[in-house]
């Protein structure tokens, strides 16, 4: 079985300002790893995801993630936020092949992040 | 490309009726999910499907039934309402490159 655990259930940051989101993860197997965003009364849009390779991955609206395998974190970072930027986000996991949890994706709580002007 | 459609996107049910919400891809992908989000808790998996004709129970399938005649349609059933069942609905729906695409939702309240 695969959980996933983000670690704050809200962050509040200004305008400008720097962010971290993290997400721990646990699994028995290897994991594709994803970060959704929802806006309000919307559904999830996937900002960006790590299948294999270089360990540091960006995605849409200037959010990056690392994914550190030996701390099973993948957290995700912005250096400048914005108002837009007020959404829900999700982590998620994904068993990489074969097993019962095959091709079923495992979330998080979600972080609210709210940013102020 | 409409991608995933949900329908309806509110609906209020009285205890013990039963209703069925839609949900539809256009992208021809072979793997669908229903989910429900309910605040803090994060999405929890009812049910999927990987292909027409194959379905399976994820972590709260109980009150639900599903069933995928067709590639493109995947209808989520609640038989008999309950309060416990008032959550957000999503479905979504997904290819071989693990990326799930999701609907907007169905709000459903119980009362």
């Amino acid at each position: 079985a695969q959980s996933v655990t983000q670690l704050d259930s809200q962050v509040p940051v200004f305008e400008e300002a720097p962010v971290e989101l993290r997400c721990n993860y646990s699994s028995s197997v290897s994991v594709y790893l994803f970060w959704y965003v929802q806006y309000p009364n919307q559904g999830l849009q996937l900002l960006l995801k790590y299948l294999s390779g270089s360990t540091l991955v960006k995605g849409i609206n200037g959010f990056e993630a690392e994914f550190n395998k030996s701390q099973t974190s993948f957290h995700l970072r912005k250096p400048s936020v914005h108002i837009s930027d007020t959404a829900e986000y999700f982590c998620a996991v994904l068993q990489a092949a074969g097993g019962t949890s095959y091709g079923k994706l495992t979330f998080g709580q979600g972080t609210i992040l709210t940013v102020h002007p | 490309n409409a991608g995933v459609t949900q329908t309806p996107k509110f609906r209020i049910l009285k205890i013990g009726q039963s209703m069925t919400l839609q949900c539809t891809q256009d992208m021809n992908h072979n793997y669908m999910y229903w989910y429900r989000q309910d605040p803090g808790m994060g999405l929890k998996l009812i049910y999927y499907s990987v292909g027409a004709g194959i379905t399976d129970k994820g972590e709260v399938p109980n009150g639900y039934n599903v069933s995928r005649s067709t590639t493109e349609d995947f209808p989520l059933r609640l038989e008999l309402a309950a309060p416990s069942q008032t959550s957000v609905y999503f479905c979504a729906s997904r290819v071989e490159r693990w990326a799930q695409h999701f609907g907007d939702g169905t709000r459903l309240s119980i009362l």
